[in-house]
């Protein structure tokens, strides 16, 4: 257990509908990363939150949207779903200081799109 | 532009045997690398990371990687390959942009063990 914690861990729905994704963060850690895995696109980076802001942003789609609460828990919002969407996501967390490089991930959340 | 290459899409090798992936790295400077592992079902966890100092660094489950700036790689060695180390394996390199860290991660090599 990594102690970053993703639900749900499977998830299947219909193309056009819209999904929300959770994360809690490794207890301490500010700040949260959201990654897409799929077979033919590989670990796509989407966004990162520290503390509850934005700091960096990747390949996000304009139909995907995440924030981070202030508890830290952090949500990817899935909408108008397509096929291509189908995938794995993941979630990391890092912690302050030196620890700021290092990534820890959850187990992922695999999104079937039908 | 930045990037990370790892150009090895799949690897076989037999249990026991010595094991190397490559990774090498797009960038001006230093970077902070990383070597991660995904199992089957499974999130990355951290094998190993270099920051600075010594160039050959050791990571958890006998892995080692050896940082070479003349060849900008970071390749990834194990002496004897055990079958419970099948599995993904992913190089990355953190760079700081803008006061920002950023994260890229290689397209990854399959691992595969044989008997």
């Amino acid at each position: 257990d990594s102690g970053v914690t993703q639900t749900p861990k499977h998830l299947i729905t219909a193309t056009g509908q819209r999904v929300t994704l959770r994360c809690s963060p490794r207890s301490g850690d500010l700040s949260v990363y959201w990654y897409q895995q799929s077979l033919d696109q590989g670990l796509q980076f989407l966004i990162q939150y520290y503390n509850g802001e934005e700091r960096a942003k990747g390949n996000i789609l304009e139909r995907f949207s995440a924030q981070q609460f202030p508890d830290l828990h952090s949500e990817l919002n899935l909408s108008s779903l397509e096929l291509g969407d189908s995938a794995l996501y993941f979630c990391a967390s890092s912690a302050r200081g030196e620890g700021a490089n290092v990534l820890t991930f959850g187990a992922g959340s695999r999104l079937t799109v039908l | 532009a930045q990037s990370v290459t790892q150009p090895d899409i799949h690897i076989t090798v037999s249990e026991g045997a010595s094991l190397e992936l490559r990774c090498n790295y797009s960038y001006g400077a230093t970077p902070y690398l990383f070597w991660y592992v995904q199992s089957p079902g499974q999130g990355l966890q951290l094998l190993l990371k270099y920051f600075s100092g010594d160039t050959l660094v050791q990571g958890i489950k006998g892995f080692e990687a050896e940082f070479k700036r003349s060849q900008s790689s970071f390749n990834l060695r194990k002496p004897s390959v055990h079958w419970s180390d099948a599995a993904e394996y992913f190089c990355a390199v953190v760079l700081y942009s803008g006061g920002y860290q950023k994260v890229t991660f290689g397209t990854g090599t399959k691992l595969q063990v044989i008997p």
